[in-house]
């Protein structure tokens, strides 16, 4: 069974642009949930989807967004681009059976950086 | 929520056991222990989970002590492929997909294992 993946690998953008990031869950999976990587921070959550309905957000600014498909696939986007929202940007799949145990399976990461 | 806390770093050499420690004196009865590792240059992957009971699986154990207040992931003979950042994270037994919603999973700092050959 093929892992997620994340498209694009590597991305370059200058400050003020916009850009949308790709993540297609592993099959079967329902839930999809994104996080942001950066040395000073760490993981943070950014929100998660299933259904099609964003079910909760972490605390991040309005110019962070998605969305999610019917075949579950999700897009994640970032308007207004700040120096600070260079990062690794994860994709998680899960097939949503329950919080306690249900098993996140993370993508490669979509590296950002903005100049 | 309830955190966990976990060393900056550990070492060990390769092919001996590794027990790498999580405190987490606020858990509560429904928070069951996950651990999640990352590698170098790849997303996290799960390891392993548990919520009283010691917890054993191909990859490594999870011993968690009687009060649950802290736990340990055991690797059994360490390899040079299981230098990577450890996670230890709590996640709410009682947060269902009932329509209550789902959090994410709150990363820590976790633990540098680093394995000497």
């Amino acid at each position: 069974k093929a892992g997620v993946t994340q498209t694009p690998r590597y991305l370059i953008k200058t400050r003020g642009q916009q850009v949308t990031l790709s993540c297609s869950p592993i099959s079967g999976h329902r839930s999809v949930s994104w996080y942001q990587q950066t040395p000073g921070q760490g993981l943070q959550f950014l929100f998660e989807y299933f259904s099609e309905t964003q079910r909760n957000k972490g605390n991040f600014p309005g110019r962070f967004s998605g969305r999610q498909f019917s075949n579950s696939r999700s897009e994640m986007n970032v308007s207004t681009l700040e120096l600070g929202d260079s990062a690794l940007y994860l994709c998680a799949s899960s097939l949503a059976t329950g919080a306690s145990t249900d098993t996140q399976y993370f993508g490669p990461g979509t590296r950002l950086t903005v100049l | 929520d309830a955190k966990t806390t976990q060393p900056n770093s550990m070492e060990s050499n390769e092919e001996e056991p590794v027990h790498l420690p999580c405190n987490h004196s606020t858990i509560s009865g429904t928070d069951y222990i996950h651990w999640y590792r990352q590698l170098p240059s790849q997303g996290p992957e799960y390891v392993i989970h548990g919520l009283t009971s010691n917890v054993n699986n191909r990859m490594a154990s999870l011993a968690i002590a009687e009060d649950r207040k802290s736990s340990t992931l055991i690797l059994h003979r360490a390899t040079l492929r299981d230098a990577a950042v450890y996670y230890c994270i709590l996640r709410d037994g009682a947060l269902g997909y009932s329509g209550g919603g789902a959090d994410g999973l709150t990363f820590g700092k976790g633990t540098h294992l680093i394995i000497q050959p």
